[in-house]
């Protein structure tokens, strides 16, 4: 059974960057999507990005311009690089697998990253 | 990126039916996947594809489309399913969005 494990900070401070780092367990990575998604404290899911195998990527059109996805398969780990962080980024971040026809079927069980001083 | 939007709560009797429903552009053209999230978890993938349930989520819950609108039906609500539930989707150019969510209060 395929098992994901984010592992991050806890804490960052504004302006800074933040990285979050997600193991994958159970299974190879190959032919598939890995994901992040992030929730704010008592609102909704939002996508943030995906990343193939391969290292082919996407974004979020509203975080594209501040968030990087890498992998490393040999590792079996996939990383976010999120900069500037301010409050609003204060959420838990989700890693995820994302199968080729678009759904989210495995997820880790979550980060909470708090932006503040 | 395209919107989904949900209603925010709707309530339903135990072993009752009800029926979620998600709005979106994109849905005219590409499927909705539903989950559900119990408050301290992670979400849950219940339907994917057309009307497909992942092992381990009872066949109570269904999934069904018409135009830009697409539905989680869960019939003969049991109290377990009390949760919030997301629709997903993506767009043309393959960027995903999730719905606003719905809090489904059993009771």
């Amino acid at each position: 059974q395929v098992q994901l494990q984010e592992s991050g900070p806890g804490l960052v401070k504004p302006s800074e960057t933040l990285s979050l780092t997600c193991t994958v367990s159970g299974g190879s990575m190959t032919s598939y999507y890995w994901s992040w998604i992030r929730q704010p404290p008592g609102k909704g899911l939002e996508w943030i990005g995906y990343i193939f195998f391969s290292g082919s990527t996407n974004y979020n059109p509203s975080l594209e311009s501040r968030v990087t996805i890498s992998v490393d398969t040999s590792k079996n780990q996939f990383s976010l690089t999120m900069t500037s962080v301010t409050a609003a980024d204060t959420a838990v971040f989700y890693c995820a697998r994302m199968h080729t026809n678009g759904w989210f079927d495995h997820w880790g069980q979550g980060s909470l990253i708090t932006v503040s001083s | 990126s395209s919107e989904l939007t949900q209603d925010p709560a709707v309530s339903v009797a135990l072993g009752q039916t009800v029926r979620i429903t998600c709005q979106g552009d994109s849905l005219g053209r590409f499927p909705a996947t539903w989950y559900q999230q119990k408050p301290g978890q992670a979400p849950v993938l219940v339907i994917y594809g057309k009307n497909n349930r992942p092992s381990g989520i009872p066949d109570r819950f269904s999934g069904s489309s018409s135009g830009n609108t697409a539905s989680l039906t869960i019939t003969g609500t049991q109290a377990e399913d009390e949760a919030d539930y997301y629709c997903n989707s993506r767009d043309t150019t393959a960027h995903y969005v999730f719905g606003t969510g719905t809090k489904v209060t059993v009771l």
